[in-house]
């Protein structure tokens, strides 16, 4: 049973570009959540999407977007990237069933240069 | 606001010491509470959760106690290995208005020496 996917493991950009990150979630999961974790932080929250929709959203700005398809993968947009926005960013699963835990993948490393 | 405090780290142990790391949370509602262990390179792994008041969590060997009247929930261990040298996460979701988002604190690392 495969778990939380992301794909690219690593990335390097340089300032003003954008970049797109995605996320396979864990089999018989229909939300996904985005984390930045800065180093030596903990995760901060961007959004979750469910059915499609994102369902709620992270102080985080506008440049930052994202997408759920009918299979429930989901992918991370981030425009005009700042050399803030290195980071390890997370993508997180779980069944929309009460509270259930979410199951995190092993993150893409984005570097801003 | 929501918030979750952890003890600062690194916390450093030899091998088959006790371990505790501390964790204290403000929400609104009824939160349920989680651990999350970070090994190096790595995502986030849940260790345990606790979902109401004076539930326990454990897995592995370590264990923590909701405490809604001291608004905390501390890590404990009673004999750690090497293999336990990561960084652990508590964390908290579901309470009122909000569907599931987890808010982290800062981490503890934990340094575990043979």
């Amino acid at each position: 049973d495969a778990g939380v996917t992301q794909s690219p493991t690593h990335l390097i950009k340089t300032r003003g570009q954008q970049v797109t990150l995605r996320c396979s979630p864990k089999s018989g999961h229909d939300t996904v959540s985005w984390y930045q974790q800065a180093l030596g932080q903990g995760p901060q929250f961007i959004f979750q999407y469910y059915e499609e929709e994102e369902r709620q959203r992270g102080n985080f700005p506008d440049r930052f977007s994202g997408h759920q398809f009918p299979n429930y993968s989901s992918e991370l947009n981030v425009n005009a990237l700042l050399l803030g926005d290195s980071a390890l960013y997370l993508c997180a699963s779980s069944e929309d069933r009460g509270n259930q835990p979410q199951h995190f993948g092993d993150g893409t490393r984005l570097s801003i240069l | 606001g929501n918030s979750v405090t952890q003890m600062e780290g690194p916390v450093t142990l030899s091998e088959e010491a006790f371990l505790t790391i501390n964790c204290t949370y403000t929400a609104t509602g009824y939160p349920s509470l989680f651990w999350y262990v970070q090994y190096p390179g790595e995502g986030l792994q849940l260790l345990l959760k606790a979902t109401k008041a004076d539930d326990k969590g454990s897995n592995k060997g370590f264990e923590a106690t909701y405490r809604k009247e001291t608004t905390s929930f501390h890590l404990e261990k009673g004999s750690v290995q090497v293999s336990d040298s990561a960084v652990y996460f508590c964390a908290l979701s579901g309470f009122s208005s909000n569907t599931g988002k987890l808010i982290f604190g800062q981490g503890t690392t934990l340094q575990v020496k043979p």
